[in-house]
């Protein structure tokens, strides 16, 4: 089946425009959370969503938000662009929240964003 | 979730066993460590994941101590496709836990 979409692959944004990042995840998995990459920090979480409901939130500012669809796929959304928001973007989906998860998170290719 | 020590880096020779430590000395009774991997410009990819057992899967073996204070990853045939970042990660499986990345073990495999 097929894997983790994300699109665009790249993008190239100005400082202080806005930017929405698509995901689609895995058939048949309901939970999506997104990640930000950088050099500095690693990878750090920014937040999960289960049937349409944020269910957990990392500690990014409120520019950085999201949404989830009633068929799952989810989207990012970043506001007010800043240099420092260029970062790999990863998203990853799993199958459930509950007790049943026991296969971990698939991930997609990512979404390479630069803020110029 | 419990924080996870690893090698910032390791080498190991083609054809070799990769075994990959993790220390995560504050590990609660409800978490599990999963492992990661990430191969250059790719998402990260899963591994494994186990409780308290070892486990084996077509990918890796883990090797969990009984006081479940640190794990070992083992690839048993290292390739050079398994040139990654490894990470090394506790969580409590279910519920809506995100997974915390630490630095990670940069694995390099040499001819």
């Amino acid at each position: 089946k097929a894997g983790v979409t994300q699109t665009p692959r790249y993008l190239i944004k100005t400082r202080g425009q806005q930017v929405t990042l698509s995901c689609s995840p895995i058939s048949g998995h309901r939970s999506v959370s997104w990640y930000q990459q950088t050099p500095g920090q690693g990878l750090q979480f920014l937040f999960e969503y289960f049937s349409e409901t944020q269910r957990n939130k990392g500690n990014f500012p409120g520019r950085f938000s999201g949404r989830q669809f009633s068929n799952s796929r989810s989207e990012m959304n970043v506001s007010t662009l800043e240099l420092g928001d260029s970062a790999l973007y990863l998203c990853a989906s799993t199958s459930s929240l509950g007790q049943g998860n026991h296969y971990g998170y698939t991930f997609g290719s990512g979404t390479r964003l630069t803020v110029v | 979730d419990a924080k996870t020590t690893q090698p910032p880096s390791m080498d190991c020779a083609e054809g070799r066993a990769a075994n990959l430590p993790c220390n995560h000395s504050t590990i609660s009774g409800n978490e599990y460590v999963y492992w990661y991997r990430q191969i250059h410009s790719q998402g990260p990819q899963y591994i494994i994941h186990g409780l308290k057992n070892n486990e084996t899967n077509e990918m890796a073996s883990l090797i969990i101590t009984e006081d479940r204070k640190s794990s070992t990853l083992i690839l048993p045939h290292a390739t050079l496709r398994d040139t990654a970042v490894y990470y090394c990660i506790v969580r409590v499986n279910g519920t809506a836990s995100k997974l915390t990345f630490g630095t990670g073990t940069r694995l390099q495999v040499t001819l």
